[in-house]
């Protein structure tokens, strides 16, 4: 159980086009998903939080008109990276977490997709 | 300083030695702690969670100490499957939020 998918794996776009990230719960009902950033050799790093039907709040640093978070249902979780440009090229991934039948602290990790911007 | 500190490496071992990795945190308002396991290219995958008595799950044993603020992950008996980076990871003062360390790097060679 708490299997965590993630559309697309990988995404290669223009510099200025928008890239949309799909993060869904399929076998739970998630109230609260993460966002994160990984760069290479670097530690994951907290975007943003969401929390269904309400919006996000995000991190220091991360420009919420940039990075659109949508979480309209407790199953599916949208990242829009808006105007791309290649210094958002990263390995975005998405986890589910605040599940009430476990432990509240435990997240499940999507299995991330890959952005690179030329 | 960072939340979450831990030693890159890469640690060089030969299948079947026993490693030690640690890690320091700075938040001593933490109550939950864990070892997330990353390969190349994949999302982190949970090793274990670190319980203050410290804890043991077959070869891996974790252990933690609140006053040092420091947690520790041994491998014994190593395999070429645990090749790997370790990620150290800590929540944060609100709520469920994780803070992770930049991972340390594990290769077992045969």
């Amino acid at each position: 159980g708490a299997v965590v998918s993630q559309h697309p794996s990988w995404v290669i776009c223009k510099s200025g086009t928008s890239v949309k990230i799909e993060c869904r719960s399929l076998d739970f009902q998630a109230t609260t998903m993460f966002w994160y950033r990984q760069f290479p050799k670097q530690s994951l790093m907290l975007m943003a939080t969401s929390n269904e039907g309400s919006k996000a709040t995000y991190e220091q640093g991360v420009e919420k008109d940039k990075f659109l978070i949508n979480h309209a249902s407790l199953t599916l979780s949208t990242l829009t990276v808006t105007s791309a440009h290649p210094e958002d090229s990263s390995f975005y991934i998405c986890s589910a977490g605040g599940l009430a039948e476990v432990n509240t602290d435990t997240q499940y990790f999507g299995p991330g997709t890959r952005l690179t911007v030329l | 300083r960072k939340e979450v500190e831990q030693d890159p490496g890469p640690f060089n071992v030969p299948e079947g030695a026993t490693v030690a990795f640690n890690c320091t945190y700075s938040n001593s308002a933490s109550q939950s702690f864990f070892w997330y396991r990353q390969d190349c290219r994949k999302e982190p995958k949970l090793l274990m969670s670190v319980y203050s008595s410290g804890n043991e799950d077959g070869r891996f044993t974790a252990q933690l100490n609140r006053a040092s603020q420091y947690i520790s992950l041994l491998i014994r008996d190593s395999k070429l499957s645990d090749s790997a980076t370790y990620l150290c990871v800590v929540n944060g003062e609100y709520g469920n939020k994780l803070v992770f360390g930049a991972g340390t790097i594990l290769r077992v060679k045969s």
